[in-house]
């Protein structure tokens, strides 16, 4: 199985700050990567897909980079509601696997 | 617009079996590729199976044998049987749809599926 392994497991940051999450695969995943945005209490919701590719209605503070088995989330300009957990995943074979989650908190 | 609706969740013994339903609105659940993925209470995601537009179908080794996916064209409705429960299966249980077979796109508001003497 391919492991994912985010970085950190949490951080503190205040409204208007830019955050960096990272994600390292335990082989190479080409371009198979995605990360989601996990409110408490709500379902994952699909941000970025293919490494760097944002969803429609994603805003474009959201940014993802990488390749192979290094990735990297970045939020410019946090905004309230981006305080939540965000989980990488690959999909270059299965099992199908997530990063252990990073809960990006207020300061 | 697209919607997934989760029922069937619930309390259920170790050893016990419970089928997950997931009504799908706004797309076609045949045409596109239908995934469970799982978080124990407190926990990360963890990915449970897919059926892919063809029927195939694959699954997490820590359900293989136990759980079964299928769907219902007619209603339209997706299914996760679930065989054998232990108690490391207790999860809210997702259904989730996608244009692909990599990434989740149309996320339901999950069931909890609890697993307990």
């Amino acid at each position: 199985d391919i492991q994912m392994t985010q970085s950190p497991s949490s951080v503190s940051a205040s409204v208007g700050d830019r955050v960096t999450i990272t994600c390292r695969a335990s082989q190479d995943i080409s371009n198979r990567l995605a990360w989601y945005q996990q409110r408490p209490g709500k379902a994952p919701k699909l941000l970025i897909y293919s490494i760097s590719s944002l969803l429609s209605g994603v805003p474009s503070r959201f940014s993802g980079s990488g390749s192979g088995t290094d990735f990297t989330l970045t939020i410019s300009g946090l905004q309230p509601e981006d305080f939540a957990t965000y989980y990488c995943q690959q999909a270059n074979s299965f099992p199908r696997t997530f990063g252990q989650g990073t809960k990006l908190e207020i300061k | 617009e697209v919607q997934l609706v989760e029922t069937g969740g619930g309390l259920i013994q170790p050893g016990g079996s419970l089928r997950l339903s997931c009504a799908a609105s706004g797309f076609t659940v045949s045409s596109e590729y239908m995934t469970w993925v799982r978080q124990a209470p407190g926990k990360g995601l963890e990915w449970v199976s897919i059926i892919y537009s063809d029927g195939r179908t694959y699954f997490a080794d820590s359900v293989k044998g136990r759980f079964t996916i299928s769907r219902d064209n007619s209603k339209n409705t997706l299914y996760l049987q679930m065989n054998s429960l232990r108690a490391e299966d207790t999860a809210v249980y997702y259904c989730v749809g996608a244009p692909n077979a990599y990434f989740f796109d149309y996320w339901g508001q999950g069931t909890l599926v609890t697993v307990s003497s």
